[in-house]
C-alpha cells in the first residue's frame, strides 16, 4: 500500500517568504508527525497530532512555524517570513495510533527546504 | 546535554565485518527504543525496536538495552554493502508520543 507522501521534494525559497509544506500520511492512521533534519541539530520533533488536534506543539521553534491537519488525514507545515536557518529537510510521519504507549511511526521522503 | 547522544561517525568497515552503533540516553522516563535506518535523501525507516533492558535479534540485527547503565547498542553481523546508510537511536519519553532521536551514525560498508 502507499506510505507516507510529501510534497514538494524540494523548495527553493527566498529569505522573508512564506511557504508550506505538505503531508499525506497512511491511510487510517490517526497520529501524524513532523519532525526538522538538519546537519547541525539532527533530527528534531515540531509538532504532534492527534485526529485533527494538536496536543503537543512543544517543538515548534517560533511562533513562524504554525501546522494544520484537517479530515483526519493530510497536514501541512507553514512557515512564514522563512530565514536561512530554516533550511533542512521537514520529515513527517504517521503511526496507526497516537494514544498506545508505542506505535511504529512511518516516515515520508522529506521536503528539502532551502531559503537563500 | 542531549536527551540522546550517539557516537559521531562516520564508520567504514569491510564487507563481512560485525559493526556496533551505540548510543546513551539520560531520561530513566525512556521504556521503549528504537533503531531507524536512513538511506541517503530518503525518511527513515524502522529497523527494530525493544522494550526495557534485553536483547533482541532479528536475522543480521542485534539490538541491546542495558537500562542500569542507559546505554543502547545495535550490532550488525556479516555487513554487506547494502547496509551503508546512517542509522539512528530514538526513544519516546515518558508519555510522549513524538520520538527524540540521536544525531545518527554514518556507516559505509565497503566491498
Amino acid at each position: 500500500g502507499a506510505g507516507v507522501s510529501q510534497s514538494p521534494s524540494n523548495k527553493v525559497t527566498e529569505k522573508g517568504k512564506d511557504v508550506e509544506l505538505r503531508c499525506d500520511p497512511i491511510s487510517g492512521h490517526t497520529a501524524l508527525y513532523w519532525y526538522r533534519q538538519s546537519l547541525g541539530q539532527g533530527l528534531e520533533f515540531l509538532i504532534y497530532f492527534q485526529g485533527n488536534s494538536a496536543p503537543d506543539k512543544s517543538g515548534l521553534p517560533s511562533d513562524r512555524f504554525s501546522a494544520e491537519r484537517t479530515g483526519g488525514s493530510v497536514s501541512t507545515l507553514t512557515i512564514q517570513r522563512t530565514q536561512q536557518e530554516d533550511s533542512a529537510v521537514y520529515l513527517c510521519a504517521s503511526s496507526l495510533d497516537g494514544t498506545l504507549s508505542y506505535n511504529e511511526q512511518f516516515f515520508g521522503p522529506g521536503t528539502r527546504l532551502t531559503v537563500l | 546535554q542531549k536527551e540522546v547522544e550517539q557516537d559521531p561517525g562516520p564508520l567504514s568497515v569491510p564487507e563481512g565485518a560485525i559493526v556496533s552503533l551505540n548510543c546513551t540516553y539520560s531520561n530513566s522516563a525512556f521504556q521503549y527504543f528504537m533503531w531507524y535506518r536512513q538511506y541517503s535523501r530518503k525518511g527513515p525507516e524502522l529497523l527494530m525496536y525493544t522494550y526495557s533492558s534485553g536483547n533482541k535479534e532479528d536475522g543480521r540485527f542485534t539490538a541491546q538495552v542495558d537500562k542500569s547503565s542507559k546505554y543502547i547498542s545495535l550490532f550488525i553481523r556479516d555487513s554487506q554493502p547494502s547496509d551503508s546508510a546512517t542509522y539512528l537511536c530514538a526513544s519516546p519519553p515518558g508519555s510522549a508520543r513524538q520520538l527524540t532521536f540521536g544525531s545518527g551514525t554514518q556507516l559505509t560498508v565497503l566491498p
